[in-house]
């Protein structure tokens, strides 16, 4: 059954980049139907959609954080990641990647369990 | 941007008792395909937000048919039937039509 889950450091300094790693299983990233996405949600708040990639489709990105974003697929390893630059507290949330549909539009339909993303110096 | 308003920001229902949660846009969410991109999510406290309804009435795999979506155009309602413990948690409208998705500010279903 498809499964993602999420990976990569719980604490990030202010200034500095969030990286996140989502591995996927179940499916293949190379799979033109879907888009691989990144969702947040700070404490207390609904989720946030961030952005998503695609295998041939250009990247989406919230206008809010298009100038710190970068999510890309990694088709060796069946995963996609987040790149977020110049992180302050604001970007401290649970960070979810999930599975979009195209011919689905619009359908998160399988995410990952979440990881908490901590920026304190 | 597209406003959305949810309602209302906490629920208690009695077990076996019906709750309704409702969403309401300021544009339309009917796509140029035909299609209306309305989605409702369950989340639970420590885990992910699931898939309950797409396409603003079909249920995803596997969820009850206690769990039922209705609307069309700006306004949208999930109704869960004879609720039972295991609803609690908070409940999420999210529109796809427009780029990017957004979600409302979520329901909390407790139960009494």
């Amino acid at each position: 059954q498809v499964q993602l889950q999420e990976s990569g450091p719980g604490l990030v300094k202010p200034s500095e980049t969030l990286s996140l790693t989502c591995t996927v299983s179940g499916v293949s990233v190379t799979n033109d139907r879907y888009f691989w996405s990144w969702i947040r949600q700070p404490a207390g708040k609904g989720p946030e959609y961030i952005g998503r990639a695609h295998i041939t489709r250009k990247s989406d990105y919230i206008s809010s954080l298009k100038s710190r974003v970068t999510i890309s697929v990694d088709t060796s390893k069946n995963q996609f990641s987040l790149r977020l630059t110049s992180v302050n507290a604001a970007d401290t949330a649970i960070y979810y990647c999930a599975r979009e549909g195209l011919d689905q539009w619009s359908r998160l339909d399988y995410w990952g369990q979440g990881t908490l993303v901590t920026v304190s110096s | 941007d597209i406003a959305m308003t949810q309602t209302p920001l906490s629920l208690s229902v009695t077990p076996g008792q019906s709750a309704s949660i409702s969403c309401r846009f300021s544009h339309s969410l009917l796509r140029h395909d035909g299609k209306t991109y309305l989605f409702w999510y369950q989340k639970k406290p420590g885990q992910s937000p699931q898939l309950l309804i797409y396409e603003g009435s079909s249920r995803f795999s596997g969820v009850p048919d206690r769990f039922r979506g209705s609307g069309s155009g700006t306004d949208f309602t999930l109704q869960i039937s004879r609720v039972e413990a295991e609803d609690v948690g908070t409940y999420y409208c999210m529109q796809g039509t427009y780029f990017p998705p957004t979600f409302g500010q979520g329901t909390k279903v407790e139960i009494k």
